[in-house]
């Protein structure tokens, strides 16, 4: 089955600096890479997303990166402000009705 | 307001005390599924459905039951709870892929403790 992992597990940064988070996947039939921004007290939510046929997708501040040939995409978070802390969830899928595997998450913490 | 629910929010219960958590959405998506969240393992999928009458186990199905009689519920049953079950559980709905995954949109959470 597929496996997801993610790193760093914990992230401070200034705020105004920029924020990266890192996730590698094993399963090669994975062609859909959400990330998710869970808010404490509440249930995930999607910031971006991507696929396999695209490399890089950019929303403002936010922007993932995809290598498929290595397995693994990224998170980019620039200019980062006190409300972007939150714990942030990679997943894969094979999509489709398919299992999703999401990532340990990562808590970031912006240093006002 | 588009939106999935889920009750109880919070529940503290027994060791084999058979408990149901509901959940529903109000967009006419055909996958559901269920998660629990526990530190430092993120979210882990223990059942998903990808239309009434047709689920399938996660990574994590054992000790728990789903049903999906209507679209729009999607219930998680625990048998026999036990206290390795405490845990916080999501469910998300779907709308159907269109060229492979697409956006999950979860609850609010139900926290749970089994003593």
């Amino acid at each position: 089955g597929e496996n997801v992992e993610q790193h760093p597990s914990t992230l401070s940064v200034q705020e105004g600096d920029s924020a990266v988070i890192k996730c590698t996947y094993s399963d090669s039939a994975s062609n859909y890479f959400p990330w998710y921004k869970q808010e404490l007290g509440k249930g995930p939510q999607l910031i971006i997303d991507i696929r396999s046929n695209v490399g890089e997708k950019k929303d403002q501040r936010i922007a993932v990166t995809l290598n498929k040939t290595a397995k693994h995409f990224s998170l980019h978070i620039t200019e980062t402000q006190p409300e972007d802390s939150a714990v942030y969830f990679c997943a894969a899928t094979p999509g489709g009705y398919q299992k999703v595997t999401f990532g340990t998450g990562t808590k970031l913490q912006v240093i006002p | 307001e588009a939106q999935v629910t889920q009750n109880p929010r919070y529940l503290i219960t027994v060791t084999g005390k058979k408990l149901t958590v509901t959940c529903s959405q109000n967009m006419n998506h055909e996958y559901m599924s269920w998660y629990r969240q526990d530190p430092g393992l993120g979210l882990r999928q223990i059942y998903y459905s990808m239309n009434v009458e047709v689920t399938d186990k996660g990574d994590v199905p054992e000790g728990y039951k789903v049903s999906r009689k209507e679209k729009r519920n999607f219930p998680l049953i625990l048998e026999s709870p036990s206290p390795n079950q405490t845990s916080l559980y999501f469910c998300a709905s779907s709308p159907s892929p269109s060229g492979g995954g697409n956006e999950q949109f979860f609850g609010p959470g139900t926290r749970l403790t089994v003593l």
